[in-house]
């Protein structure tokens, strides 16, 4: 089965410590990205990258860090340097990062205690 | 700049009814423009999209015309069911090598049996 999964599907965190998100893809995509998601606020673009070894900042990448290192894989840092972390986060991918469909995966939920 | 305005929720609806949830762009170029569906405590997953004007995407009973003189793209399905209930999400890629997704705020769909 295709698809993009992301790990934990809830996580907890204490203030001050940084937290690593998963997300695998095995579609062979190109492009990936991170969304934050805050109730009524829709989607936020964290950080995107169209092809290994290179990625660009989004609307609020401060206090996140990502890399991508192999095609199918691109982590999500929340470190402590975020001033509120709790959240829905997003991550998705597309085959050519140009107006392609962007399929998502089923989102961690982040809370900071 | 890039932006979608989509309308405030949340809707609640009988089933059977008519839907119909306004969206309107602003954007340079020329945009690709899609909706996508979130069901509780889930990733989104793509509805439907148009990626040039007058355009109709159409998915599930569910239609969308692009309309460039009005920037519009608003959804709408004569007849919902209660398993229509969800967040939908208008979002837009200005069709750019960036590959990135621009998205309204989300609207609450509740539908009664």
């Amino acid at each position: 089965d295709g698809g993009i999964t992301q790990s934990p599907k809830y996580l907890f965190r204490k203030e001050g410590q940084n937290v690593t998100l998963s997300c695998e893809q095995n579609l062979n995509h190109d492009a990936m990205y991170w969304y934050r998601q805050d109730p009524g606020q829709g989607l936020r673009l964290i950080y995107y990258s169209q092809i290994v070894n290179d990625f660009q900042k989004g609307d609020i990448a401060e206090g996140y860090s990502v890399s991508r290192e192999k095609k199918e894989s691109f982590p999500l840092t929340v470190t402590s340097a975020q001033k509120n972390p709790t959240a829905f986060y997003l991550c998705a991918s597309s085959e050519r990062g140009n107006t392609d469909t962007q399929y998502f995966g089923p989102g961690t939920r982040l809370t900071v205690l | 700049g890039n932006s979608v305005t989509q309308m405030e929720g949340p809707v609640t609806l009988s089933e059977e009814a008519f839907l119909t949830i306004n969206c309107t762009y602003t954007a340079t170029g020329y945009p690709s423009l899609f909706w996508y569906v979130q069901y509780p405590g889930e990733g989104l997953q793509l509805l439907l999209k148009a990626t040039k004007a007058d355009d109709k995407g159409s998915n599930k009973g569910f239609e969308a015309t692009y309309r460039k003189e009005t920037t519009s793209f608003h959804l709408e399905k004569g007849s919902v069911q209660v398993s229509d209930s969800a967040v939908y999400f208008c979002a837009l890629d200005r069709g750019s090598t960036l590959g990135r997704l621009y998205f309204g705020r989300g609207t609450q769909l509740t539908v009664w049996p």
